[in-house]
C-alpha cells in the first residue's frame, strides 16, 4: 500500500541545536517533495522544494535532503530558535497534475 | 494585504444544516483547491479548480459542491451536515501547481 510517514511523536531539542525531521514513503515515486510549516490555528506555509534529480536544498538554516533510492527526505534547520516550533509537513507532487499527497506532520518543540 | 482569505474561521452549526464557505486570493493564481484537515492532521485534497473548471474531485460526498465565481474565488457548500463533516477545512491556490498557498482555515464543529 502507499504511505507516507513522518515521526509521529513530537520532537524535542534543546535551542542552538539542529532538529532534524524524517519523512518516508512507500509505493510513490513522486517528482517533487515539498516541506510545509504549520502553526496552530493557521494554515500550512510553504518552506522548500526538492526535485527527484536534486541531492540537496538549502535556505537560509533550512535543508532538505531527498533520497529516492532510500525513498527519504531529511529536514534540517539548523541553529533551532523557540520561534522554529511548529508541525513540518511534508507533501509528495506525484506528476503534472499537481496533486500532492500529504504526511500527517512532526511536531516540533523548540526548548530555551 | 491577505493572499488567501476564507471566511468565517469558525462554523458550529446543526446537524441537517447548510452551510457555506466562501475562499478569496489576490494572488492572481490560476488554481484553486479545497482540502480537508481531520483530527489526525492528515490534509486531503477536495476539490481543485483550475481557472473556474472543475480538475480533480476526489471520492467527497454530494453534499459538497464547490463554485467558482471567477478564478479570484472558489466557494464550498456543504447540504445536509453530518457530525463526520466537523473537521478544519483549508482553501489554497497556486499558480502552475506548486507551491501551494493556504488560508487559515475555518473549523467546523457538527453538533
Amino acid at each position: 500500500s502507499q504511505k507516507i510517514e513522518q515521526n509521529s511523536e513530537a520532537l524535542n531539542i534543546q535551542e542552538g541545536k539542529t532538529a532534524t525531521l524524517t519523512c518516508n514513503y512507500t509505493n510513490y515515486s513522486p517528482a517533487y517533495l515539498q516541506w510545509y510549516r504549520q502553526d496552530p490555528g493557521r494554515g500550512p506555509v510553504f518552506l522548500l522544494l526538492i526535485r527527484e534529480n536534486e541531492k540537496e536544498k538549502r535556505k537560509e538554516r533550512l535543508k532538505v535532503t531527498f533520497d529516492t533510492t532510500l525513498k527519504q527526505s531529511l529536514f534540517h534547520i539548523t541553529a533551532s530558535q523557540p520561534a522554529d516550533s511548529a508541525t513540518y509537513l511534508c507533501a509528495l507532487e506525484m506528476d503534472s497534475n499537481y496533486q500532492l499527497i500529504w504526511g500527517a506532520g512532526t511536531k516540533l518543540i523548540i526548548k530555551p | 494585504d491577505t493572499a488567501v482569505s476564507q471566511t468565517p474561521k469558525y462554523l458550529v452549526t446543526q446537524m441537517g444544516n447548510d452551510k457555506s464557505i466562501k475562499c478569496e486570493q489576490n494572488l492572481g493564481h490560476d488554481t484553486m483547491y479545497w482540502y480537508k484537515q481531520d483530527s489526525k492532521k492528515f490534509l486531503k485534497i477536495m476539490f481543485s479548480y483550475n481557472n473556474k473548471e472543475l480538475i480533480i474531485n476526489e471520492t467527497v460526498p454530494n453534499r459538497f459542491s464547490p463554485k467558482s465565481p471567477d478564478k479570484a474565488h472558489l466557494n464550498l457548500h456543504i447540504n445536509s451536515l453530518e457530525l463526520g463533516d466537523s473537521a478544519v477545512y483549508f482553501c489554497a491556490s497556486s499558480q502552475g501547481g506548486s507551491p501551494l498557498h493556504f488560508g487559515n482555515g475555518t473549523r467546523l464543529t457538527v453538533t
